[in-house]
Order: C-alpha cells, then sequence, then structure tokens
C-alpha cells in the first residue's frame, strides 16, 4: 500500500520567514495530493491541493510543488503569521473519474511562528 | 453548521465495554470515511462508503471494529470489546460526488469523537 513521509516533524520560523514542509510518498499510482492544517483539538481542514497532471500550484501565500518522477510534494508558506501556527498533513490518494479514495496521511508537522 | 458532525465527542468507556459513534455528512455528499488519530500522527484510514456500500476496510481494522450506513446517509461505527489501544480520536470525513460545485476530490472532516478506555 501507499507509505506517505513527511519530514521536518517540528519547524519553528520567526513572523514574516518561508517555511517549507516536504513529502515522499511510494505508490506511483496515487495522483492527488492535499495538504490540510489542524489546529489544537480542532478538524483538519484542507489548505490546497494539487493533481499529478499539475506541477506548482498557488494560493495566496501558500504553495504547493510536486515532482512526480521523484515522488515527491512540497509545501511552501511565504510570510508566516503566528496564525499559521499549527500541525500541517500531507496526505497521498488516487483518484478517478472525478472522485478519490481514502487518504494516506503523513506523520505531521508541528510548524511554530513566532511573533 | 452544515459541516460534517458527530456524536458523542467524547466517550470514555472501561475495557470490554461496546461503544458506537455517529456520523452525519455533509448534505448529499455520496462517500463517507472514517479514520482513526492517535496523539502526534496523522489520521490513518478505516473504512470508506459509496452511498450504503461499504467498498473498502482497512487490513488493520479487526473484526471488533464495524461501520454501517444503512441509507446512504449518516453512518455508525462500534467497537466492540474495547481495548486501551482502541483510545484514540476517530474522525469522519465525507465529499461530494463528480459533478457538483467546488471541489470534488476535498474529504471535509467532522470534529471527531475521541474515545478514552480505561
Amino acid at each position: 500500500g501507499e507509505n506517505v513521509e513527511q519530514h521536518p516533524s517540528t519547524l519553528s520560523v520567526q513572523e514574516g520567514d518561508s517555511a517549507v514542509i516536504k513529502c515522499t510518498y511510494s505508490d506511483s499510482a496515487s495522483n492527488y495530493f492535499p495538504w490540510y492544517k489542524q489546529e489544537l483539538g480542532k478538524r483538519p481542514q484542507l489548505i490546497i491541493d494539487i493533481r499529478s497532471n499539475v506541477g506548482e500550484k498557488k494560493d495566496q501565500r501558500i504553495a504547493v510543488t510536486l515532482n512526480k518522477t521523484a515522488k515527491h510534494f512540497s509545501l511552501h508558506i511565504t510570510e508566516t503569521q503566528p496564525e499559521d501556527s499549527a500541525v500541517y498533513f500531507c496526505a497521498a490518494s488516487k483518484s478517478t473519474g472525478g472522485s478519490n479514495y481514502k487518504l494516506t496521511f503523513g506523520k505531521g508537522t508541528l510548524l511554530t511562528v513566532n511573533p | 453548521d452544515t459541516g460534517v458532525s458527530q456524536n458523542p465527542r467524547h466517550k470514555i468507556t472501561k475495557r470490554g465495554q461496546n461503544v458506537t459513534f455517529r456520523c452525519d455528512p455533509i448534505s448529499e455528499h455520496n462517500r463517507l470515511y472514517w479514520y482513526r488519530q492517535t496523539l502526534g500522527q496523522g489520521p490513518e484510514f478505516l473504512t470508506y462508503f459509496q452511498n450504503e456500500a461499504q467498498l473498502e476496510k482497512s487490513r488493520l481494522l479487526s473484526d471488533r471494529f464495524s461501520a454501517e450506513r444503512p441509507k446512504g446517509s449518516f453512518s455508525t461505527l462500534e467497537i466492540q470489546r474495547t481495548e486501551q489501544g482502541d483510545s484514540a480520536m476517530y474522525l469522519c470525513a465525507s465529499s461530494a460526488p463528480p459533478g457538483t460545485q467546488g471541489n470534488p476530490y476535498e474529504q471535509y472532516f467532522g470534529p471527531g469523537t475521541r474515545l478514552t478506555v480505561t
């Protein structure tokens, strides 16, 4: 089955700096890669996702890049703010016909943005 | 609130007891997923439904766990003869059918049910 590795497990940055979180996956058939943000005691919430027919996607301060050949994808957060502090999870899934299946998650990265 | 809802939010039970959790997905979402999350880990897939059909179960899911979605709407997850290792957050998620507005691939998570087995 799919295996997703995520690094680093913790990341501390100063407000305004950039943060990068990296994930690798094992199943070359995976084609959908979401990133979820989970604040303490809250539900995971999707912040950005990418499908394998795209190499990069941006949404304001957040971007995700995908390298299918190397089977890795990364989350980039620019101009970090204290409210970005949370646990971030990457995930991988196979999707067909407009639906996706189970998500396999990484172990998470605790991001702390220091004011 | 039109999001995914789960009940109860917290459950404390003694080892050996049976527990049942409920998930109400977003209206008209045809896929419903159950995940388990332990401290410091990402959610781990348990099972999922398309409408009322259970399409996949994790090999990690012992026969003490059973899930149903009888009318293709809400779902229940039952754990029989609970063990201390079952203590975790149980998360439910749902996703929309293809062709609907918005992101059809996004799984929307509920707030979870935190189970503590003493």
